[in-house]
């Protein structure tokens, strides 16, 4: 069964700690895209990184971060040193090229970040 | 601008009154989508088309229709809403057929059945 994780429902920290989101995947597919979308307060949803499965590569856009994991089937997001302005909710979702039409959310992590 | 409209962006109906909530893009994308977003479930997809005149259902298509007459326009109905339809609804379209190209979501519709 295809299933995205998000086990944590709520973290709160306080500007400029460093806050990592967990997201464990689960697919029988070789081939499959993961990403993950913000949606801030004001309610839309909002495109950060996708990742296919061939590459395990990290990525790091300023102060976010992203380790991917086949062997934990983890896709992390990690955000340095956060600003009041990270405060939203983030989905991490699964696509797979099996089902191109099917795109899998997890149940999204609020981040509230604490001036 | 490159975007997915919605239309409504609040909708409180009674019971049983059918209802259209529209959704238009003007990327020229093959795929479009809806999704509902619920507290603790994320967003669950109702139902996705992969090209004109090409609908299917997603994981939660009961009470919902959709149609796919032009290539940007893919309306939500509502043939008769119930209260466990209360949501917050997204559009979303995206090119490539959505399985490796990353969604562009419209604003969203906040809908309320009494």
């Amino acid at each position: 069964a295809q299933k995205v994780t998000q086990a944590q429902t709520e973290i709160s920290v306080v500007e400029k700690e460093d806050v990592t989101l967990d997201c464990v995947y689960e697919t029988r597919d070789t081939t499959y895209y993961l990403f993950w979308y913000k949606q801030p307060p004001s309610g839309e949803l909002v495109f950060l990184i996708r990742r296919n499965s061939f590459d395990e590569q990290n990525e790091i856009s300023g102060r976010y971060s992203w380790n991917f994991q086949k062997s934990t089937s983890s896709f992390n997001f990690t955000i340095t040193a956060s600003q009041v302005v990270d405060s939203a909710v983030y989905f991490c979702a699964l696509s797979l090229t099996s089902s191109a039409s099917k795109i899998i959310f997890g149940s999204g992590t609020r981040l509230s970040i604490r001036p | 601008e490159a975007q997915v409209t919605q239309n409504p962006r609040y909708l409180i109906t009674v019971t049983g009154k059918k209802l259209t909530v529209t959704c238009s893009q003007n990327m020229n994308h093959e795929y479009m989508s809806w999704y509902r977003q619920d507290p603790g479930l994320g967003l669950r997809q109702i139902y996705y088309s992969m090209n004109v005149e090409v609908t299917d259902k997603g994981d939660v298509p009961e009470g919902y229709k959709v149609s796919r007459k032009e290539k940007r326009n893919f309306p939500l109905i509502l043939e008769s809403p119930s209260p466990n339809q209360t949501s917050l609804y997204f559009c979303a379209s995206s090119s490539l057929g959505g399985y490796n190209s990353p969604l562009h979501f419209g604003n969203g519709t906040r809908l309320t059945v009494t």
